[in-house]
């Protein structure tokens, strides 16, 4: 089992949808959360972090839920620039590097 | 302020032919890492250097892959000889700080292998 896991997708929707995306990670003890968005054929970029307390920016809706080990990634009023993959990442306790997982992929049509 | 800078960008090689990436991170960064990324994948951890010392390669396959880090800056990756499986992207990476501070990762541009 992936220590990080995702829908894949693709995710279609139409413009100004509301869609979300879940994400499991199988280490109890992770302490760190986040989610990073990859246009297509450029590099990671931090889109957000994500706190037990859930967190917003914008469209975007961070929640995490320990208890359940998953992670959720809500984004509103989708815009077409919203295309692209979201990777879903977390980090073991202590300083270790960040684990990944394969993405979902959006696609926002007009 | 620059960003983690990689070259080559892109790289044609036939198997069994030695390659080398390289990487400049962003100035003062002492944490660097290198990740492969298949098409369809996550990025991959290959190795992490705090400043000049490699602290995590236990991913890197180390009978043809190498990589330096001398004098805690930029960085080489190297595959000798590469295998047709190596075709990816190899993406390097890095962030300040240690331990929580070191969250936020930069990653550069990434050098797409591709082995014949």
């Amino acid at each position: 089992r992936k220590e990080v896991e995702q829908d894949p997708g693709p995710f279609n929707v139409p413009e100004g949808a509301t869609v979300a995306f879940n994400c499991t990670y199988s280490n109890s003890a992770s302490q760190s959360f986040f989610w990073y968005r990859q246009d297509c054929r450029k590099e990671p970029k931090l889109l957000m972090s994500v706190y037990s307390s859930g967190n917003e920016d914008g469209r975007f809706t961070a929640q995490l839920n320990r208890a359940s080990q998953y992670i959720s990634l809500l984004i509103r009023d989708s815009k077409l620039s919203d295309s692209a993959t979201y990777l879903c990442v977390v980090r073991r306790p202590g300083n270790t590097p960040l684990v990944f997982g394969k993405g979902t992929r959006l696609s926002v049509i007009a | 302020e620059a960003g983690v800078v990689q070259s080559p960008r892109y790289k044609i090689i036939e198997k069994k032919q030695p390659v080398a990436f390289w990487c400049n991170p962003i100035s003062g960064h002492n944490t660097l890492y290198w990740y492969l990324q298949n098409l369809g994948q996550g990025p991959e951890l290959l190795i992490r250097y705090e400043n000049e010392e490699a602290v995590d390669d236990s991913q890197l396959p180390k009978d043809r892959f190498s990589a330096e880090r001398l004098k805690g800056v930029d960085s080489t990756l190297k595959i000798q000889p590469a295998e047709l499986g190596d075709s990816a992207v190899y993406l390097c990476a890095s962030s300040s700080g240690t331990g929580r501070r070191s969250n936020e990762q930069f990653f550069g541009p990434g050098t797409r292998l591709t082995v014949l």
